[in-house]
């Protein structure tokens, strides 16, 4: 079945560092998502990614799409305490299918 | 907008006894909901795919006698934990997508904890 992998499993970083998360996967998947998600609840939309080879930005946040279908990164620019939580990613066969999710990095900011 | 609200937040249940959780789509109707479970320090599983006015599709491995899901209307899904126990105490996450907007990706609850004693 469709498996993704992250890396780093889990990140200490000192406030104000930049952050880099991956993900491949081991089958293609058309629209690539990133979550995250703080304790207790659930995940929240960071980026959606739809077409290979797409770089998008959300603020401090850049997520670019792979050019094979099956990888993508997560950047985070100048770190601050409310980036930390577990970030997901997530892949879609079409915008209407499930959403599969990878096992998650683990972000803690150090002030 | 595509607000997805869940409830209740938390419940604890006896062992034995049937937990039920709702899942309402606010300000929009949605024809197809996801049901997640997720355990402490672990991803996001797929249970089902809850479908308005049909049958769920459910994921390999999940009871689909065990857990019971009913989409009798476009704003509203729920699931149905029968004869809950221990090992079913998790995290219960659903999901919706608005069909009228151009959004890919789903919006999620806030989740429901469960705790069985």
């Amino acid at each position: 079945g469709q498996q993704l992998n992250q890396s780093p499993q889990s990140m200490f970083i000192q406030e104000g560092e930049d952050v880099s998360m991956n993900c491949t996967s081991s089958s293609i998947f058309n629209t690539w998502l990133w979550y995250k998600q703080d304790p207790g609840e659930g995940p929240v939309l960071l980026i959606a990614l739809y077409k290979a080879g797409e770089l998008t930005s959300n603020g401090r946040l850049t997520a670019q799409f792979g050019i094979t279908r099956k990888d993508s990164f997560l950047n985070i620019s100048a770190s601050i305490p409310s980036d930390v939580g577990i970030y997901f990613c997530a892949g879609q066969i079409t915008s209407y299918d499930k959403v599969i999710f990878g096992p998650g990095t683990s972000l803690s900011v150090i002030p | 907008g595509a607000v997805v609200s869940q409830h209740p937040s938390w419940v604890i249940c006896k062992s034995g006894t049937s937990v039920k959780i709702e899942c309402r789509s606010l300000d929009f109707q949605a024809t197809t909901m996801f049901w997640y479970r997720q355990f402490p320090k672990q991803s996001l599983m797929l249970m089902a795919t809850s479908n308005e006015g049909s049958k769920a599709t459910y994921e390999q491995g999940v009871e689909k006698d065990k857990f019971l899901i009913n989409h009798a209307s476009l704003t509203l899904s729920t699931l149905t934990v029968t004869s809950a126990h221990p090992e079913d105490s998790s995290f219960y996450i659903c999901s919706a997508r608005d069909p009228g907007r151009r959004v890919y990706g789903y919006t999620f609850g806030s989740g429901t904890r469960l705790t069985v004693v």
